[in-house]
């Protein structure tokens, strides 16, 4: 089955910083590949995704290319905002399986 | 556009008794999936509903049932609660039981199984 591995939290940062969140995929096939934040008491809300090779899926400041030929869907900002701490996960969603698979998440913090 | 409500927003039951929570989605979509999320820990698949079958189920025991109604609506119970089964709940919608369709998920139900 499919399997995402995430850079381990949590991550601090000062406003402004820049952000990368690593992540890796297993999936069979060719996968479509997304981004959701969680943020404190929430449910998930997506960020970004990306539906093929080389796309680079962006929203709110924060991007991410899918990179086929490493299996991987970093997410990165420039620039962080206080705003930004919430917990972030990475999830491939495969034509096989329909569903979504999940790490544990990245817990981000933001200091001002 | 409405997006993907749930109800309760929280709910509190002993163990051994049953729950059902409840899902509408977003505006337009017709396939419902179900996760569990755990504390500190990312949400699991349960099952997903098109056209009002369970199309594709996760690892989850048989105490996990649901529905989905005519109106796409959409219900999961829970039968003979753990304390294990203390969780958020959330659902996703999305359009089409095609391939790799973009899921958009609710606010979440949390059960506290005492």
């Amino acid at each position: 089955g499919d399997s995402v591995t995430q850079m381990e939290g949590p991550v601090t940062l000062s406003e402004e910083a820049f952000l990368t969140i690593n992540c890796t995929y297993t999936a069979t096939g060719y996968p479509s590949l997304f981004w959701y934040v969680q943020y404190p008491g929430e449910g998930l809300q997506l960020l970004l995704k990306a539906t093929k090779a080389d796309d680079k899926g962006s929203n709110k400041g924060f991007e991410a290319t899918y990179r086929k030929e490493t299996t991987s869907f970093h997410l990165e900002k420039g620039s962080v905002q206080v705003s930004d701490s919430a917990v972030y996960f990475c999830a491939p969603l495969s034509g096989s399986a329909r569903q979504l698979t999940f790490g544990s998440g990245t817990q981000l913090t933001v200091l001002p | 556009d409405a997006g993907v409500t749930q109800s309760p927003t929280h709910l509190i039951k002993t163990r051994g008794q049953q729950v059902t929570l409840r899902c509408s989605p977003k505006s337009g979509h017709d396939t419902v999936s179900w996760y569990q999320q755990a504390l500190g820990q990312g949400p699991q698949f349960i099952f997903q509903y098109y056209e009002e079958e369970e199309r594709q189920r996760g690892n989850f025991p048989d105490r996990f049932s649901g529905h989905q109604f005519p109106n796409y609506s959409s219900e999961l119970n829970v039968n003979a609660l753990l304390l294990g089964d203390s969780a958020l709940y959330l659902c996703a919608s999305s359009l089409g039981w095609g391939s790799k369709k973009t899921q958009y998920f609710g606010p979440g139900t949390r059960l506290l199984v005492l």
